[in-house]
Parts: C-alpha cells; sequence; structure tokens
C-alpha cells in the first residue's frame, strides 16, 4: 500500500524568503503522480504543483518548485519569495490511476501548517 | 477544470440527528470521492461514488454510518447518520479530471459540520 509522509507538523518563514518543506512517499507503483494542494483557511484545495514520475524535470510554477528524488521517494516543496498569502496548509499527495483506466485515486500526507510571518 | 458546489458550508447538529451534503459538479464525472478531514489532520477517503452503482467503502466506513447517493454523472450527496461529537469534521467533495484528460483532484470547498 502507498503511504505518504509529511513530518514537518508545523513551519514558519519570514515573508520574501525562502523556505522548504519535505515529503517522502513509498510505493512499488513506477507510474504515478505526485502533487503539492495548498488548504488555506478557507478550506478550498488548491493544487500547487504536479510532478510526474516518469519525468526527471522537478517540475516549477513561478515561486514554487520541487525537488524530486524518485530513487529516494522524496518530494519537497520549495517556496520562494514567500508571500503572506501562501499561509496555509500544505498537503503532500500521491496519485495513481485505478485500474482499467477509470480515474485516479489519491492519498494525502498529514499535512505542514505554513506560517508566513510579516 | 472542474467547479464543484457543495452546500451546506456549514452546519451545527445535534446528536442523534442526520445531515445529508449535497455535491453539484459543472460537467459530467465518472467518480466523485467523498472525504473527511478531521480537525487539524489530513483528508481520509470515505468512499467514491459511481453513477448508478454502489459506493466503494474505505475501511473504517459503512454504508449504514455515511449512505451515498450518485443519481447522475453530475451529482452526489453524503449522509452523515445518527451523528455523535466524533463525526465534527470537514467532510469534502473530490473528482478528478480523468474525464477530461487532467491528471488533478478538484474539490469543493466542504462542509464543517459541528456536532453538540
Amino acid at each position: 500500500a502507498q503511504t505518504v509522509t509529511q513530518s514537518q507538523p508545523e513551519m514558519s518563514v519570514q515573508e520574501a524568503e525562502t523556505v522548504t518543506l519535505s515529503c517522502t512517499y513509498d510505493t512499488s507503483e513506477n507510474n504515478y503522480y505526485l502533487f503539492w494542494y495548498k488548504q488555506p483557511p478557507s478550506r478550498q484545495m488548491i493544487l500547487v504543483i504536479r510532478q510526474e514520475a516518469y519525468k526527471q524535470q522537478n517540475a516549477t510554477e513561478n515561486r514554487f518548485s520541487v525537488n524530486f528524488q524518485k530513487a529516494a521517494k522524496s518530494f519537497s516543496l520549495k517556496i520562494s519569495d514567500s508571500q503572506l498569502g501562501d499561509t496555509a496548509m500544505y498537503f503532500c499527495a500521491f496519485m495513481k490511476r485505478f485500474g482499467g483506466g477509470q480515474g485516479f485515486s489519491f492519498i494525502f500526507g498529514k499535512g505542514t501548517r505554513l506560517l508566513v510571518k510579516p | 477544470s472542474a467547479v464543484i458546489s457543495q452546500k451546506p458550508s456549514r452546519d451545527i447538529c445535534q446528536r442523534g440527528t442526520s445531515l445529508t451534503i449535497q455535491c453539484q459538479v459543472d460537467s459530467q464525472v465518472t467518480m466523485m470521492f467523498w472525504y473527511r478531514q478531521q480537525p487539524g489532520q489530513s483528508l481520509t477517503l470515505i468512499a467514491t461514488a459511481n453513477q448508478g452503482s454502489e459506493a466503494t467503502y474505505e475501511s473504517g466506513f459503512v454504508i449504514d454510518k455515511f449512505p451515498i447517493s450518485r443519481p447522475n454523472l453530475t451529482f452526489s450527496t453524503l449522509t452523515v447518520s445518527n451523528m455523535s461529537p466524533e463525526d465534527s469534521s470537514i467532510y469534502l467533495c473530490s473528482v478528478d479530471g480523468h474525464g477530461q484528460g487532467i491528471t488533478e483532484a478538484f474539490f469543493g470547498q466542504g462542509t464543517r459540520l459541528t456536532v453538540v
């Protein structure tokens, strides 16, 4: 069974600085996707960034980038130039396709609460 | 993308009663997912709902407690039955972008349930 581990329950960073959130996972699958989702106080889950396991190049979305180490099963999120609006709960998630191609199933880590301080 | 409307957004209920949460999607989707997020915790999958068939429940969740309906490809309901304070959580509806060729999960805004 797949598992997703986020070892940092809470983190804080000063505005404009850089912070890295850690995530490790365990799977015997070879084809899968990894995600970081953000959940601000509004409760709306928002996709931050996505990584396909078959791609060696790390995904980047503006100020957000990942360090994907497939052999080590590690998937960390780096937030550069942190902004107050980045304050949220961040969830690492593993996705695999259902058998028969009917859809996807997701497994979420426990989350890291990030506070960006002014 | 998919836009999901979930209601109610919050409710306070008496123990022993039931609450039905509605989830409406702006496009047709094969599978809809219901999650529970207990205070300060991660998302736990309750069940997967396919249109026209019984929902598939995860370990620890049963149909008598969390009956689900899926009458068409854009709508689903989750009922939390015979509630107790332990059921106080956020309940989230989700769909995947599989039908649109999008590798992503989309979520409703959640229902914050408090049982007193």
